[in-house]
């Protein structure tokens, strides 16, 4: 298993444009996270699923924002509408449970850049 | 809402010096986790400290947990310039609760 993938690793779009990062988990992991981290901050939790069920959303997350894990497995989040604020890095994370020892494994991230 | 408030937030010291960074909160955490994050990448997990009071040891890391389990400290003995980075810790609420992360301290070793 190489790791949590993600995918683009940078993308530029421009301001109303819609954009979707892909995330592969670790295959035995059930429960994978979507954080964005903006330069120099600590990352911010967006949402969270346990196999294909997404169990908690931020209140911060506008619904220009979604995300689904169809089949329990890889994850994709979509920002519709970009505006410039969404400019940041959005990582994705998985777990093998919620054991609280348990941590997380990180992807490289996709940075975002709105234009 | 449970916020983690990182100190300092940015360090810069020459090789060889001992640093410490704390995390502080006024939440009580089921255990707090310590990452490292490089430029470009995602953060790693370094450690997991669980009971009030812990001490973990990580070659020349040392984290504690505070007893009241509201903050955490991390100590670097003889730092080294691959110490370099971004240094996060994140709390647990519960069994079923994601990770709140801290504000995050940026540690710059110099030869």
């Amino acid at each position: 298993d190489t790791g949590v993938s993600q995918n683009p690793r940078h993308k530029i779009t421009k301001r109303g444009q819609n954009v979707t990062f892909r995330c592969d988990p670790i295959s035995e992991h059930n429960r994978l996270y979507w954080y964005r981290q903006t330069l120099g901050q600590g990352p911010e939790f967006l949402t969270y699923f346990q196999n294909e069920a997404q169990l908690e959303k931020s209140r911060l997350l506008s619904d220009r924002f979604s995300a689904e894990r169809p089949k329990g497995s890889f994850s994709t989040l979509e920002i519709q509408r970009t505006e410039q604020g969404d400019s940041a890095m959005y990582l994705c994370a998985s777990s093998l449970g919620q054991e609280i020892n348990y941590g997380y494994t990180f992807g490289s991230g996709t940075r975002l850049t709105v234009v | 809402t449970q916020l983690l408030e990182q100190s300092p937030q940015f360090l810069s010291i020459q090789e060889g010096e001992n640093l410490t960074v704390y995390c502080n909160s006024s939440s009580v955490f089921s255990s707090l986790q310590w990452y490292r994050q490089e430029p470009g990448e995602g953060p790693v997990l370094l450690v997991t400290v669980v009971t009030g009071g812990e001490v973990k040891k990580l070659k020349r890391l040392t984290f504690q947990f505070g007893d009241a389990r509201k903050d955490s400290s991390l100590h670097i003995t003889a730092a080294q310039p691959g110490d370099t980075g971004l240094y996060l810790c994140a709390g647990r609420g519960g069994t079923a609760s994601k990770l709140t992360f801290g504000t995050g301290t940026r540690l710059q070793v110099t030869l």
